[in-house]
């Protein structure tokens, strides 16, 4: 049962270019929206995260647009870099959380 | 700061073999919790536990058990392995409290042939 959906599955960018990666939920009672960022052999860690009652959230070249009546929410990666390269996750619940299935990011020189 | 720990990092089992998967966590949390990662399916939850004595079953509990004895720590015991339980397990812990950062260990490649 996927609770979240996450798109796409890969995501290749050049440098400099705008890394977009989108999430649908279908539970309403979810009121925190993490986005997670892993490297190749390391466990996940907290990227930036919202609440429900926000629309957008920016913290540095990371943007998440939460969208509550179409229970979507995006992450934009502004400047995208070489080192932004990793697989990001995106997450739905409450101190419970329900991972989509993940992006791999690749960004090109 | 050692943050949520996991041993051993890589294993292999035979089919039919039991394990318990370690996981420590030095930030005085209450809630912790087990993940396993399979390609394409993200992170699923096998069980968690909401303080000490208190566990409860995830999305994909069965043939793994765990026990809350202390704060600090949380094993996830495989019974009877079996090729599909090949994956990598992650260990997460949280204050508990909605909207906290949940941290993760390095992980654990198991492969059971």
């Amino acid at each position: 049962q996927q609770q979240v959906k996450q798109s796409p599955q890969s995501l290749i960018v050049q440098k400099g270019g705008i890394s977009i990666i989108n999430c649908a939920y279908e539970n309403t009672a979810f009121d925190y929206f993490p986005w997670y960022q892993q490297f190749p052999g390391k466990g996940p860690a907290l990227l930036i995260a919202i609440r429900p009652d926000v629309s957008e959230k920016k913290e540095g070249r990371f943007t998440i647009s939460f969208n509550k009546s179409a229970k979507q929410f995006s992450l934009h990666i502004m400047d995208s870099q070489p080192g932004d390269s990793a697989t990001y996750f995106c997450a739905g619940g409450g101190n419970k959380l329900t991972f989509g299935t993940g992006t791999q990011l690749k960004v090109e020189l | 700061n050692a943050g949520v720990t996991q041993t051993p990092k890589f294993q292999v089992l035979k089919t039919g073999q039991s394990m318990t998967l370690q996981c420590a966590q030095d930030m005085n949390h209450e809630y912790m919790s087990w993940y396993r990662q399979d390609p394409g399916m993200g992170l699923r939850l096998i069980h968690y536990s909401v303080g000490a004595g208190i566990t409860d079953q995830g999305e994909v509990p069965n043939g793994y058990n765990v026990s809350r004895s202390t704060t600090e720590d949380f094993p996830l015991r495989l019974l009877s392995a079996a090729p599909s339980q090949t994956s990598v397990y992650f260990c997460a812990s949280t204050t508990g409290a909605v909207g906290t950062e949940a941290f993760f260990g390095q992980g654990t490649r198991l492969t059971v042939v």
